[in-house]
């Protein structure tokens, strides 16, 4: 079992959809959590970090249960450029990266 | 001011042949990892300097990878007798520390290898 794992993918949605990314990981010792985008053949750059009392910034809100070892992302009113992957990451001294859900938003 | 660089963007070379990548860091980062992303998946934690030592090399996946950092600033990833499932691109990203709280790791943007 990979140590954090997400939604296969790739979901297509139309622009101002809501669309929401789920993530798991497995070392409960994991000490800090994000979320990276990775455009197409680009490198990836952090989106948000993932608190456990929930974080937003604007359309973006990220939230963390650390009971269930389970972490999220919620895109409201998608647009054209929120096409990408996004990757979920664990801290536990290194990144641990999941293996990225692709997201197209078609017009 | 300047990102993190790589070169070369883009290497092809035939199987058995030895090749070295190059990553330089965000200028005064302490901490450079290398990471490694084949098509389609996700990113594979390679190996983490703190300065010019490597604590973490455990990500290596044989002993024909090697990496080294010199001066606390640029890096170099070998990798000696190539093989075809070498071929990925590898990533290098620095941040100010590796330290206990997290500092956001700044990414360049690869390298391509392709093994014939």
């Amino acid at each position: 079992r990979k140590e954090v794992e997400q939604d296969p993918g790739p979901f297509n949605v139309p622009e101002g959809a809501t669309v929401a990314f789920n993530c798991t990981y497995s070392n409960s010792a994991s000490q800090s959590f994000f979320w990276y985008r990775q455009d197409c053949r680009k490198e990836p750059k952090l989106l948000m970090s993932v608190y456990s009392s929930g974080n937003e910034d604007g359309r973006f809100t990220a939230q963390l249960n650390r009971a269930s070892q389970y972490i999220s992302l919620l895109i409201r009113d998608s647009k054209l450029s929120d096409s990408a992957t996004y990757l979920c990451v664990v801290n536990k001294g290194k990144l641990i990266f999941g293996q990225g859900t692709e997201l197209s938003v078609k017009p | 001011g300047a990102g993190v660089s790589q070169s070369p963007s883009n290497k092809v070379t035939e199987k058995g042949k030895d090749v070295e990548l190059r990553c330089d860091p965000i200028s005064g980062h302490t901490a450079l990892y290398w990471y490694r992303q084949s098509l389609g998946q996700g990113l594979e934690f390679l190996i983490y300097f703190q300065g010019n030592s490597a604590p973490d090399k455990s990500g290596l996946p044989s002993d024909r990878f090697s990496a080294e950092r010199t001066g606390g600033s640029v890096s170099t990833l070998t990798i000696q007798r190539t093989q075809q499932e070498d071929s990925a691109v590898y990533l290098c990203a620095s941040s100010l520390d590796s330290g206990g709280s997290y500092n956001e790791q700044f990414f360049g943007p690869g390298t391509r290898l392709t093994v014939l």
